[in-house]
């Protein structure tokens, strides 16, 4: 069965790095999210991304982050400098083009900010 | 104010048990989910609804639109169910992501 991958599974940078959090989607599907769930609270979407462009995007997404679909394959985000407040499980997921379908979810990738 | 709330947060159910999870949110919505999130952190979907009754083996979501209300049950309860249940909604927007807004989910613990 297909599935979203997510790479790396765990990622610890220091303060101020920048991080790329990479995701490989189903290969049909034509929507692309990616959430972030901090730890014991609750999932919060981040931006949504269709047709090479950000279709819509939360207020945490703001100019320290940025998404790219470089190569048709990979979905990333990119964080340029991270604070000890980012340190949380990020989630990608995709779906299928048209309404009323489901999204699947990578296993996620847990970033540790130090 | 949160858009989705669930109930309960914790649930302890004896093996066998028949289990009722509640979500209630406030917003048009073009679609229900229930996930199912276990201790390691991955998510799955369990069910997608826009109306009525959708059954998968043992689990039965149903979905009432006027109230704005969904249940999630679960028939001879096992330990294996053990695990984090969030309902989620999209949202009616323009533009149309079809994002989900996450209820902050129900711990639901099954013992022997």
């Amino acid at each position: 069965e297909p599935e979203v991958t997510q790479t790396p599974s765990h990622q610890v940078t220091q303060m101020g790095q920048e991080v790329i959090l990479r995701c490989v989607p189903i290969s049909n599907h034509l929507y692309f999210y990616w959430y972030r769930q901090i730890l014991g609270q609750k999932v919060e979407f981040l931006v949504s991304f269709y047709n090479n462009e950000i279709s819509e995007k939360s207020e945490i997404f703001d100019d320290q982050f940025s998404v790219e679909r470089p190569d048709g394959s990979n979905f990333t985000l990119k964080i340029r400098s991270t604070k000890l407040e980012d340190s949380a499980m990020y989630f990608c997921a995709s779906r299928a083009r048209g309404t009323h379908y489901e999204q699947y979810f990578g296993p996620g990738t847990r970033l540790t900010v130090t | 104010k949160n858009e989705v709330e669930q109930s309960p947060q914790n649930l302890t159910a004896q093996e066998g048990e028949f289990i009722t999870i509640n979500c209630s949110y406030s917003v048009g919505i073009s679609a229900l989910h229930w996930l199912q999130q276990h201790p390691g952190g991955g998510i799955v979907s369990l069910f997608m609804l826009s109306s009525g009754k959708k059954k998968h083996g043992r689990l039965i979501a149903t979905i009432n639109i006027q109230e704005k209300h969904s249940s999630l049950h679960i028939t001879a309860s096992h330990p294996r169910d053990s695990a984090v249940y969030i309902c989620a909604v999209s949202p009616i927007t323009q533009g149309g992501s079809e994002k989900l807004v996450f209820g902050k989910g129900t711990k639901l613990t099954v013992n022997p």
